[in-house]
């Protein structure tokens, strides 16, 4: 079956633009994840979605972003005025329930580079 | 946040069993162990979870000490594909099951 699908794989954008991540989590999971990892680190949590409730949006480093999930499917996150500390990859999970004992399904990233 | 502690990196032969380890001393009865991989340029893969038995699924097995302060991820027989970065992580109840992840543990496979 369908994994989940990030698009775009690759972003090469100008310092000071806007840009627009996309996720398609798997079919039937409520739960959806948005991750970064930067060059050599680890990966660090920025949002979380489950279901109708309000997202956990305590991960996320700035005002500048921010996520959003349609219909309870697919999900973007947008970043706005660009800096080069956001060059990283973004990875998007999901999992069926958001419960602890569920596994989460990563996708492969989307590589964003600030010029 | 509780923590996890994994040695940097590993070496292993092709077609040997490999142990690697994992200390969680501050585990909550609640939290479960989750095992994460992480080949270049892919996502983290999901490999194994458990709460206080003994896991077996066809990737490995996981092993939980009995007062669950440590965990050990077993792959039966290594393979260059095995070649990885692994991420031993606790998801807390209650926390949306988002997962904190550390450095991991850098194993390396040679023929």
């Amino acid at each position: 079956g369908a994994g989940v699908s990030q698009s775009p794989s690759n972003k090469v954008t100008e310092k000071g633009k806007d840009v627009e991540l996309r996720c398609d989590p798997i079919s039937g999971h409520t739960a959806l994840y948005w991750y970064r990892q930067s060059l050599g680190q680890g990966l660090e949590f920025l949002i979380y979605f489950q279901g109708n409730s309000a997202p956990d949006k305590s991960g996320l480093p700035s005002d500048r972003f921010s996520a959003e999930r349609t219909g309870g499917s697919v999900s973007t996150l947008t970043i706005q005025r660009t800096q080069q500390e956001d060059s990283a990859v973004y990875l998007c999970a999901s999992s069926w329930t958001g419960l602890s004992n569920q596994p989460q399904h990563f996708g492969d990233g989307t590589r964003l580079s600030i010029l | 946040d509780a923590k996890t502690t994994q040695p940097n990196s590993m070496e292993s032969n092709e077609e040997e069993p490999v142990h690697l380890p994992c200390n969680h001393s501050t585990i909550s009865g609640t939290d479960y162990i989750h095992w994460y991989r992480q080949l270049p340029s892919q996502g983290p893969e999901y490999v194994i979870h458990g709460l206080t038995s003994n896991v077996n699924n066809r990737m490995a097995s996981l092993a939980i000490a009995e007062d669950r302060k440590s965990s050990t991820l077993i792959l039966h027989r290594a393979t260059l594909r095995d070649a990885a970065v692994y991420y031993c992580i606790l998801s807390v109840w209650g926390s949306g099951d988002k997962l904190t992840f550390g450095t991991g543990t850098r194993l390396a496979v040679r023929p």
